[in-house]
């Protein structure tokens, strides 16, 4: 069982659809980091979180520790969403542990 | 830009050659972080760098594999005896550790190609 676990692996909606990506991880983590990856392979992270909630634009992400859980919406979702989205926690010796992303692609 | 470059950004060689990559971290970071991305999957970790000593190798880096960090700035990953399984995206990552929570920006990447 990998430490980190995403779903969906792949998500396809239509453009205005509000979209959940979820993460569940099983070790102690000290933080938890969501990244967007574009075709073409730059990375850039979204948020990081330790609790509660962080909003940014229409990207909301969430965690529950006591759950191991976290989450990543978009709101009035947009065709420029599409992309990988990976989460990663910070585990012991503050390294990344990368989950295996989701696919999402928005279409018009 | 976040300010970790890496060089080549792109770099395709005949099977068999060796090749070498360059990654110029944040110049304040301590820790230094090397990742394989291959197509359809997350990025692997591979070795990582606490300033020049190398602390932990991923299983994945075979005796082909070398990385060295010898001052504690710029780090080199090599490839000796490049084989079609290599081709991916190698990703460089610096971070400072303080000692509390850490966070890694990434590099452009490297994407090889081994025919």
């Amino acid at each position: 069982k990998n430490e980190v676990e995403q779903s969906p692996q792949n998500l396809t909606a239509q453009e205005g659809e509000f979209i959940t990506i979820n993460c569940s991880y099983s070790v102690g983590i000290s933080a938890l980091h969501w990244l967007q990856q574009h075709p073409g392979g730059g990375i850039v992270s979204l948020f990081m979180l330790s609790s509660g909630k962080k909003k940014h634009g229409r990207l909301i992400a969430t965690i529950n520790i006591q759950e191991k859980h976290s989450s990543l919406h978009i709101t009035a979702s947009h065709p420029r969403d599409s992309a990988v989205y990976i989460c990663a926690v910070v585990g012991s010796n503050y390294q990344l542990i990368w989950g295996a992303g989701t696919k999402l692609i928005i279409k018009p | 830009d976040t300010g970790v470059s890496q060089d080549p950004r792109h770099k395709i060689t005949k099977r068999g050659q060796n090749v070498t990559f360059r990654c110029d971290p944040i110049s304040e970071h301590n820790r230094l972080y090397w990742y394989r991305q291959t197509l359809g999957q997350g990025p692997e970790f591979l070795t990582y760098f606490q300033n020049e000593a190398q602390l932990e190798k991923s299983r994945l880096l075979s005796d082909r594999f070398s990385a060295e960090r010898p001052k504690g700035s710029f780090s080199t990953l090599e490839i000796q005896r490049t084989e079609q399984g290599d081709s991916a995206m190698y990703l460089c990552a610096s971070s400072l550790n303080t000692g509390h929570q850490e966070t890694q920006y990434f590099g452009p990447g490297t994407r090889l190609l081994v025919l």
